[in-house]
């Protein structure tokens, strides 16, 4: 059971760039999110969804864009990366709106 | 603005002691108060949340307490094992369809042999 799937792992972006992360689920949850996480800032909300075909902000939306066309599957794209940018992210998931969240093994961006 | 945030950036303990991490809330409208351990290297992971109109709440070596007179929540850890060395982090849920959780800081727990 491979739970929640991130991909890259790791990615070193030039300033101005664009990437999509991608994050996957096979849980058949209803909610995903997409946080960030930097040192003494604790896990940040950028973007979620409650469902197939609807997102909503966060708490540092600005700068993402995201997309959610298939259930399983919650696309975090950064149109020009920014070195404010980099950080560690992580994409979530939940049944419903439970508080349990099943978070993957995070992505790594540097953007130089 | 956060809502929930965290007393201590860093705590440590001997193994076997008992530990207490705390998080000090501010928006009283959360239904839910929840509990995330991070290991190194790895996401989050639950560990226990507890419902607004509760006081305490126990898992398995684990307890949440909720203190709404003061907004404050903190996780013990009953005889504290080297495994138990990780972030700890305190969220917040409102109980309607379509919110999200929000996190706090986190505090780093220290295990030592």
């Amino acid at each position: 059971n491979a739970g929640v799937t991130q991909t890259p792992k790791f990615r070193v972006l030039k300033t101005g760039q664009s990437m999509t992360l991608l994050c996957a689920q096979d849980m058949n949850h209803e909610y995903m999110y997409w946080y960030r996480q930097d040192p003494g800032m604790g896990l940040r909300l950028i973007h979620y969804s409650v469902g197939e075909g609807t997102t909503a902000k966060g708490e540092v939306p600005d700068g993402y864009n995201v997309s959610r066309l298939k259930k399983q599957n919650f696309l975090l794209g950064l149109e020009s990366a920014a070195p404010s940018q980099t950080s560690v992210y992580f994409c979530a998931s939940s049944p419903g709106g439970g508080t349990e969240a099943f978070f993957g093994q995070g992505t790594r961006l540097t953007v130089v | 603005g956060e809502s929930v945030g965290l007393h201590l950036p860093t705590l440590s303990v001997q193994e076997g002691d008992n530990s207490i991490i705390n998080c000090a809330y501010s928006n009283s409208a959360s239904d839910y108060f929840i509990w995330y351990k991070q290991e190194s290297g790895k996401g989050p992971q639950f560990i226990i949340d507890i419902r607004s109109n509760m006081d305490k709440r126990q898992g398995q070596r684990v307890t949440v307490l909720l203190n709404k007179t003061v907004k404050h929540l903190s996780l013990q850890i009953a005889a504290t094992q080297p495994g138990d060395s990780a972030v700890y982090f305190c969220a917040e849920k409102k109980g309607q369809a379509g919110t999200a959780l929000i996190f706090g800081k986190g505090t780093t727990l220290s295990v030592s042999s």
